[in-house]
């Protein structure tokens, strides 16, 4: 069965500081992995995902997330935050196999960044 | 196109009554998919469409709950005979038909069983 985890319901760091945001995965086959942020009275906006191919992904508003197979982790990451950063995300992972097209969410993290 | 939209936005009602949410998809797109928010949890798969077809259900879903998109465009959500754990967020989202493609998420309809 596919899953996702999120260890941290919230991640607290400062302004200008680098920030992490952890997910781990189990899938059947090779993963299509992807982030997502929502604001406050929002809905889910498309941040970056993972097909295939380089293991550093990069995508909307400076960020960028890390495929590493072996650890089954897709951690998203900023080199410098930004208070608008403030918000929910969501990682969720896709099955490149007999999942059809099912995706599959994590809880969400709270990011809070600090001015 | 300015996105996915669903209507209404927010829906209050008794317990045993029966609701109805729309969802207008990306023109484009022929994926779509349903999904269910609670407070402190991410979307909950719920069942989605390629076209007009139905593909896919999650055992979640109860007899209560149905889904159609009859001329592959828009789509509806009904779920009969509300009950107070139906309160929840319900997400719409579409997207192209390569299963790499990301979804675009409409705004939500909030549902209050009372």
């Amino acid at each position: 069965a596919q899953s996702v985890a999120q260890p941290e319901d919230q991640v607290n760091v400062a302004e200008g500081n680098p920030l992490t945001v952890k997910c781990t995965y189990s899938v059947s086959g090779n993963p299509y992995l992807f982030w997502y942020v929502q604001y406050p009275n929002r809905g889910l906006q498309f941040l970056l995902k993972y097909i295939t191919g380089d293991n550093l992904v990069k995508g909307s508003y400076g960020f960028e997330a890390e495929f590493n197979k072996s650890q089954t982790s897709f951690h998203l990451k900023k080199p410098s935050a930004l208070v608008s950063d403030s918000a929910l995300y969501f990682c969720a992972v896709r099955s490149q196999g007999t999942g059809g097209f099912k995706t599959i969410f994590g809880a969400g993290t709270r990011l809070f960044v600090k001015a | 196109d300015t996105g996915v939209s669903q209507d209404p936005r927010h829906k209050i009602t008794k317990r045993g009554q029966n609701v109805t949410f729309r969802c207008d998809p990306i023109s484009e797109h022929n994926r779509l998919y349903w999904y269910r928010q609670t407070l402190g949890q991410g979307p909950e798969f719920l069942t989605y469409f390629q076209n007009e077809a139905q593909l896919e259900k999650s055992r979640l879903l109860s007899d209560r709950f149905s889904a159609e998109r009859p001329k592959g465009s828009f789509s509806t959500l009904e779920i009969q005979r509300t009950e107070q754990g139906d309160s929840a967020m319900y997400l719409c989202a579409s997207s192209f038909s390569a299963p790499y493609n990301e979804q675009f998420f409409g705004p939500g309809t909030r549902l209050t069983v009372l």
